[in-house]
């Protein structure tokens, strides 16, 4: 099992331009989430979804939107970035069981010039 | 409001024991877990906690909860380099799969 992967694990964006963030998992998980990490903030829920074609707003869900059209593929969408959205994204995936434990991926480092 | 905080920073020797400290608002919290960072890695579930519970330990480590207070701690028993990462606490609440983590302790370990 290759666990929750993302991709791209580094990308560099100048101010408007747009992008996908792919986030995969291969445990058959019903909820994935999107998070942000900013130094000194911990991690800042985005969107999430409890399963295959459904999406809600986290924390901070301005300037994202995302899709959850296959139940293993959850994707983050900037259509125009911008500066504040330099951060490193993290995608998790649960299943429904007790507990509720999140699996992250290894990352994308983002950088919006 | 959700508001989950720990202090920003922690050194220690390698062999001794580490304690790491969270506090929390809500009272809902059902679980509250202890994940950890290494450089450049996503987080690791360390361990979990259910609110109704006072204490767990897991080899090394051992968690305290205490509701009345809502505070969370994680001790790391013989604490060595590896242990050297981030830590955060976090906490979720009936109703909601998405957790609330708090900003994170780095943790350096002497040799």
């Amino acid at each position: 099992n290759a666990g929750v992967t993302q991709t791209p694990k580094f990308r560099v964006l100048k101010t408007g331009q747009s992008m996908t963030l792919l986030c995969a998992q291969d445990m058959n998980h019903e909820y994935m989430y999107w998070y942000r990490q900013d130094p000194g903030m911990g991690l800042r829920l985005i969107h999430y979804s409890v399963g295959e074609g459904t999406t809600a707003k986290g924390e901070v869900p301005d300037g994202y939107n995302v899709s959850r059209l296959k139940k293993q593929n959850f994707l983050l969408g900037l259509e125009s970035a911008a500066p504040s959205q330099t951060s490193v994204y993290f995608c998790a995936s649960s299943s429904q069981g007790v507990g509720n434990e999140q699996f992250f991926g290894p990352g994308t480092r983002l950088t919006v010039l | 409001g959700e508001d989950v905080e720990q202090s920003l920073f922690l050194s220690v020797r390698e062999g001794d024991s580490s304690v790491i400290n969270c506090t929390y608002t809500d009272s809902s919290s059902t679980y509250l877990y202890w994940y950890k960072q290494e450089p450049g890695a996503g987080l690791q579930l360390l361990t979990y906690i259910f609110s109704n519970m006072d204490m767990k330990q897991d080899q090394r480590l051992t968690v305290l909860l205490n509701k009345k207070d809502k505070h969370l701690s994680l001790r790391i028993a013989d604490t060595q380099t590896g242990d050297s990462a981030i830590y955060f606490c976090a906490e979720s609440m009936t109703g909601r799969r998405a957790l609330t983590f708090g900003s994170g302790t780095r943790l350096q370990v002497q040799p």
